[in-house]
């Protein structure tokens, strides 16, 4: 089974520039977070989408992040402008979310340097 | 509001000495607990995760964990460090009542071994 693929892996922009990165989930996995990990701290939620709806966005700084998640499978989470402050690493995970079972399986991550 | 609190950025051991990563965790309600290890430039892989059931959680790599309702921990556990440990842990707690799935990470630790 393949894993959760991200791109690119790694990003370099300047400030008020636009970025982008995509996530692919597990086939069949229904549910899809997206986790910003600042360099020294653990993974914080920003989105999370179940199908193509989303269930939780309180932490995504919405007025220069935006995410979708098309046909309820790919999702694309952009910055615009970006801030020096979004240098960070963006995960991606997923989860089948079947009764009992809360485990989420991670992305490689987009590694994002904003100069 | 849930938590997690992680005793000790860094932890060094010497190889075969025992692993002991300390885990707090902050809940109102019962928690689903996790820990996943994440290797340089890599995403997070879950190491166990406890839901209901027996307190002492087995997992991958030799690692264990028990929960302790009275304490409020997860600390994680290796009889016998290995080389290929050396990484960052992240422990996580997650609502066993939410219908969202939402991971809280602590810090983390980075696990060192020395030869």
């Amino acid at each position: 089974e393949a894993g959760v693929a991200q791109s690119p892996r790694y990003k370099i922009i300047e400030k008020r520039q636009s970025v982008a990165f995509w996530c692919n989930p597990i086939s069949g996995h229904a549910t899809l977070y997206w986790y910003q990990q600042i360099l020294g701290q653990g993974p914080k939620l920003l989105i999370q989408f179940q199908n193509n709806g989303v269930v939780d966005d309180s932490q995504l700084p919405k007025d220069r992040f935006s995410a979708e998640r098309l046909k309820g499978v790919d999702s694309t989470l952009k910055i615009q402008p970006a801030k020096l402050e979004d240098s960070a690493v963006y995960l991606c995970a997923s989860s089948p979310r079947d009764r009992g079972s809360y485990e989420q399986y991670f992305g490689p991550g987009t590694r994002l340097t904003v100069t | 509001a849930q938590s997690v609190t992680q005793l000790g950025s860094h932890v060094s051991v010497s190889e075969g000495a025992l692993v002991l990563l300390r885990c707090n965790y902050s809940s109102s309600v019962p928690p689903y607990l996790f820990w996943y290890v994440q290797y340089p430039n890599q995403g997070l892989q879950l190491l166990l995760k406890y839901t209901t059931g027996a307190t002492l959680v087995k997992g991958i790599n030799g690692f264990e964990a028990e929960f302790k309702k009275s304490e409020t921990s997860f600390h994680l556990t290796k009889p016998s460090a290995h080389m290929s440990d050396a990484a960052e842990y992240f422990c996580a707690v997650s609502k066993m009542s939410s219908n969202t799935g939402k991971l809280i990470f602590g810090q983390g630790t980075t696990l060192q071994v020395k030869p």
